[in-house]
């Protein structure tokens, strides 16, 4: 079965800092969906990004970034001079090919401080 | 009007009573999920729907009951849970449900608390 670790519980920089969030998956398939989701405090999942197996390219929107690494099966994300606005709960999330059950990381709250 | 909409947005109920939550997606897709969020566990998926038929039922309690009348509208009927339940519960919806591919869009939630 498929499992998404996100390791770090709470992270909190100061403005204008870089910081990256781990993301680290299990699963046997071999053709899976990554994600990436914003949960600010309004509580609605925000959909960031998502990734298949099969492209390991990194892609860089704004000041997010987002490295997928098949090899360590991670698929961390980087915000680069991070804001205030930023602040909230970013959920990894893992889906296998053909099924309904998309599985979802702890969750990281990161805080960015003034 | 928002993609997906959720009412109640907080719901305090006694274990003996019965309530409903509403999730309306207004995105034309096919496939609508619940979500249960609990403070100490990850994102628990609940039940998915994909053209109005369940498609998968997490080893949920029978004092959780889904509905979904079209693709449109999805229900949870609620009736004598546990303070165990209090959480908060978020609808999504997605293009097509066995297409894993598909990113969710979430609605705000209902924050529900059983005394």
């Amino acid at each position: 079965a498929q499992k998404v670790t996100q390791a770090q519980t709470e992270i909190s920089v100061v403005e204008k800092e870089d910081v990256t969030l781990d993301c680290v998956y299990e699963t046997r398939d071999t053709t899976y969906y990554l994600f990436w989701y914003k949960q600010p405090p309004s509580g609605e999942l925000v959909f960031l990004i998502r990734r298949n197996s099969f492209d390991e390219q990194n892609e860089i929107s704004g000041r997010y970034s987002w490295n997928f690494q098949k090899s360590t099966s991670s698929f961390n994300f980087t915000i680069t001079a991070s804001q205030v606005v930023d602040s909230a709960v970013y959920f990894c999330a893992l889906s296998e090919a053909f099924t309904n059950d998309m599985r979802f990381g702890a969750g990281t709250r990161l805080t960015v401080k003034p | 009007e928002t993609g997906v909409t959720q009412t109640p947005r907080h719901l305090v109920m006694g274990m003996t009573n019965k309530k409903s939550l509403k999730c309306e997606q207004h995105l034309g897709h096919n496939a609508m999920y619940w979500y249960k969020q609990s403070a100490k566990k990850p994102l628990e998926l609940m039940f998915v729907y994909n053209f109005k038929e369940q498609t998968e039922n997490n080893s949920v309690p029978s004092r959780f009951s889904p509905e979904c009348p079209n693709s449109s509208h999805l229900f949870l009927h609620l009736h004598t849970l546990q303070p165990e339940d209090s959480a908060l519960y978020l609808c999504a919806s997605s293009q097509e449900g066995r297409q894993s591919y598909n990113e969710q869009f979430f609605g705000p939630g209902t924050r529900l608390t059983v005394l």
